[in-house]
């Protein structure tokens, strides 16, 4: 099996563009959920997505979007990008609804210059 | 704040010792989980432990949970040069909340 794809691996934008990361998780897996890692902040918790319904999201401001299609694929938006939003984010996906396991993807390292 | 807090943050030991790292929690779980980061990549699961056990092994690696006083440790004994990555602790209850992470440097 395939594991987690993540593309672009990395990125570099300009303060003010928007960016669209995509997660290709493994086939059969329903839940996608992305993490931002930063060293200051660590991992954190963007949101979940399980059926192509949004179930949890973290603390983040409204840029951070996000949905899932009908294959499971995943795409995360940050619109307006500002220099803080430099961070690996990280796809992971589980086969059913607690994550109790999680499958990661490699990462975008996004930089904003 | 991060739900998972790991101590120490970075340890530094000579290949075929032993290392523990720990990690405490705030509110009840479901499971408590460790994963290994290699620099700027994804996360590897390696273990989880539920909370109505108190002791688990998988290989070179025990993990214990106290959720009395909501803590777990991960010991990795006979340390190779290639255990050197980082490690958290992630909770679920609902969502995973990932720790700091400790970093582990393993000298050859």
């Amino acid at each position: 099996k395939a594991g987690v794809t993540q593309t672009p691996r990395y990125l570099i934008k300009t303060r003010g563009q928007q960016v669209t990361l995509s997660c290709s998780p493994i086939s059969g897996h329903r839940s996608v959920s992305w993490y931002q890692q930063t060293p200051g902040q660590g991992l954190q918790f963007l949101f979940e997505y399980f059926s192509e319904t949004q179930r949890n999201k973290g603390n983040f401001p409204g840029r951070f979007s996000g949905r899932q299609f009908s294959n499971s694929r995943s795409e995360m938006n940050v619109s307006t990008l500002e220099l803080g939003d430099s961070a690996l984010y990280l796809c992971a996906s589980s086969p059913g609804e607690n994550n109790e396991k999680l499958f990661f993807g490699s990462g975008t390292q996004l930089s904003v210059l | 704040s991060q739900q998972g807090e790991e101590d120490p943050q970075a340890l530094s030991i000579q290949e075929g010792e032993n290392a523990t790292m720990n990690c405490s929690y705030k509110t009840s779980i479901n499971n408590l989980q460790w994963y290994r980061q290699n620099s700027g990549r994804g996360l590897v699961h390696l273990i989880l432990i539920r909370s109505n056990e108190r002791e688990k092994h998988s290989g070179r690696l025990r993990v214990t949970l106290d959720t009395s006083k909501k803590s777990s440790s991960l010991l990795i004994t006979a340390s190779r040069a290639a255990d050197t990555a980082s490690y958290f602790c992630a909770t679920y209850a609902g969502k995973s909340t990932f720790g700091d992470g400790t970093t582990l440097t393993v000298k050859p």
